[in-house]
């Protein structure tokens, strides 16, 4: 099983601040398919990123990812009062398919 | 509009069953692979079992092997999970989801999680 371990646990910022999430995996994710997820209370996770940086339907660019084999980040350019959530990555090349423990964007 | 629903959930007894049901829309549910998520009070993401486009290729969770049944209708569109010996642990809110086409299997494909419902709210609990 693929452990995904993200860092940090919280981040407390402003809006307009620029954020970068880490997502690191026990082993190489095969062809980077490793997925974000963003998650409002009460809500459902929402999907923001797949095979590393591409940003599903609807996702503004400043939302942006980049990495390979264990290593791994989602980037918010300049955060905005509705991106203030918790982001989850996700590796979906290898069954299990396995969540990281999830990071919390807060405001400062 | 491409839409997932959860039904099913409620306050079951430790030992217990229970079937949640999610009902799908706006997209051609058998060419999709599905799987269910939890996740319990407070805590993360966690998947719980997947079924391959039309039924072929079943995986569960450790945690729940043995316990748990997935199945789907592609006649009705709709997903389900049959859920015995429930313990406290799984409580949780259940959510189902939908698998993009990334990668092929043989006659299945798996992918990011790209459509997911709502959630329904199993408790476990006395």
């Amino acid at each position: 099983e693929i452990v995904l371990t993200q860092s940090p646990g919280t981040l407390s910022l402003s809006p307009g601040e620029r954020v970068t999430l880490s997502c690191r995996a026990s082993q190489s994710i095969s062809s980077s398919y490793v997925a974000w997820y963003q998650q409002k209370i009460g809500q459902a996770p929402r999907l923001l990123m797949s095979a590393t940086s591409r940003r599903a339907t609807g996702i503004p660019d400043r939302f942006s990812g980049r990495g390979a084999g264990t290593d791994f980040t989602l980037t918010i350019s300049r955060l905005e009062p509705e991106d203030f959530a918790v982001y989850y990555c996700q590796q979906y090349g290898l069954s299990p398919w396995t969540f990281g423990q999830g990071t919390k964007v807060e405001m400062k | 509009e491409v839409k997932l629903e959860e039904s099913g959930g409620g306050l079951v007894q430790p030992g217990g069953s229970g079937r949640l049901s999610c009902a799908a829309s706006g997209f051609f549910f058998s060419s999709f692979s599905m799987i269910w998520v939890r996740q319990a009070p407070g805590k993360g993401l966690e998947w719980v079992s997947f079924i391959g486009s039309r039924g072929s290729t079943i995986y569960y969770a450790d945690s729940v092997r043995g316990r748990f049944t997935i199945s789907r209708d592609d006649a009705k569109n709709s997903l389900y999970l049959q859920m015995t010996s429930l313990r406290a642990e799984d409580t949780a809110v259940y959510y189902c989801a939908k698998m993009g086409q990334e990668l092929w299997f043989g006659n299945y494909s798996t992918g990011a999680m790209d459509v997911w419902g709502h959630g329904t709210t199993v408790t476990v609990s006395s």
